[in-house]
């Protein structure tokens, strides 16, 4: 069993579109986050949420927008998408934030 | 200053070489520490803790110095599937809901015949 999945895997749209990535773990973990890798491989936190509550949002454009229906998953949203939102969007989760966290496989976006 | 800074490689190092990373960080009051590993279009996967006391596990040794806020990791008898990048992750700020993984840019290992 997958314990941090995500989907899709891959996900190419145009620019303007709106998309979702979906994302769900099966730890029995309290907090869970979004990271993005850019082009350059920086892995960067976007959001973070604690029994579905957001915790953490480090600037992100509002267009990005996290729902986490239960402590199980995680969901991020994606209004008019822009040719830099072109990256590898991870999910990971953790028993306690700050504590070692388990990573999805990513979803790789492109945008053109 | 970035928060965790890594010298990014890559280290390319012969079969059964020993190799050395080091990482600092930026925040003196951070509590926890990790080595990350991240193969080539893969998700990041922990290899190991870091403990104040250093810890081994198998060729893997990792050390902490607090007082200069550095980590580093050893990697002795290198296999090619060592090959890959690895990632220096701190906790930041110490241990709370409003804690976070904050990830290096990685040194990227290449291990050749």
């Amino acid at each position: 069993d997958t314990a941090v999945s995500q989907t899709p895997k891959y996900l190419v749209t145009q620019m303007g579109n709106d998309k979702s990535i979906k994302c769900e773990q099966n730890l029995g973990h309290d907090t869970m986050y979004w990271y993005k890798q850019d082009s350059k491989k920086f892995l960067k936190i976007m959001f973070s949420y604690n029994n579905k509550e957001l915790i953490i949002n480090e600037t992100v454009p509002n267009r990005f927008s996290p729902k986490s229906p239960d402590k199980a998953h995680l969901n991020l949203h994606i209004n008019s998408l822009e040719l830099g939102d072109s990256a590898v969007y991870f999910c990971a989760s953790s028993s306690l934030a700050g504590t070692e966290a388990f990573f999805g496989q990513g979803t790789r976006l492109t945008v053109v | 200053r970035k928060e965790v800074e890594q010298d990014p490689g890559p280290f390319n190092v012969p079969e059964g070489a020993t190799v050395a990373f080091n990482c600092t960080y930026s925040n003196s009051a951070s509590q926890s520490f990790f080595w990350y590993r991240q193969d080539c279009r893969k998700e990041p996967k922990l290899l190991m803790s870091v403990y104040s006391s250093g810890n081994e596990d198998g060729r893997f040794t990792a050390q902490l110095n607090r007082a200069s806020q550095y980590i580093s990791l050893l990697i002795r008898d290198s296999k090619l599937s060592d090959s890959a990048t690895y990632l220096c992750v701190v906790t930041s700020p110490p241990t709370g809901t409003a804690s976070k993984l904050t990830f290096g840019t990685g040194t990227r290992l290449q291990v050749t015949l």
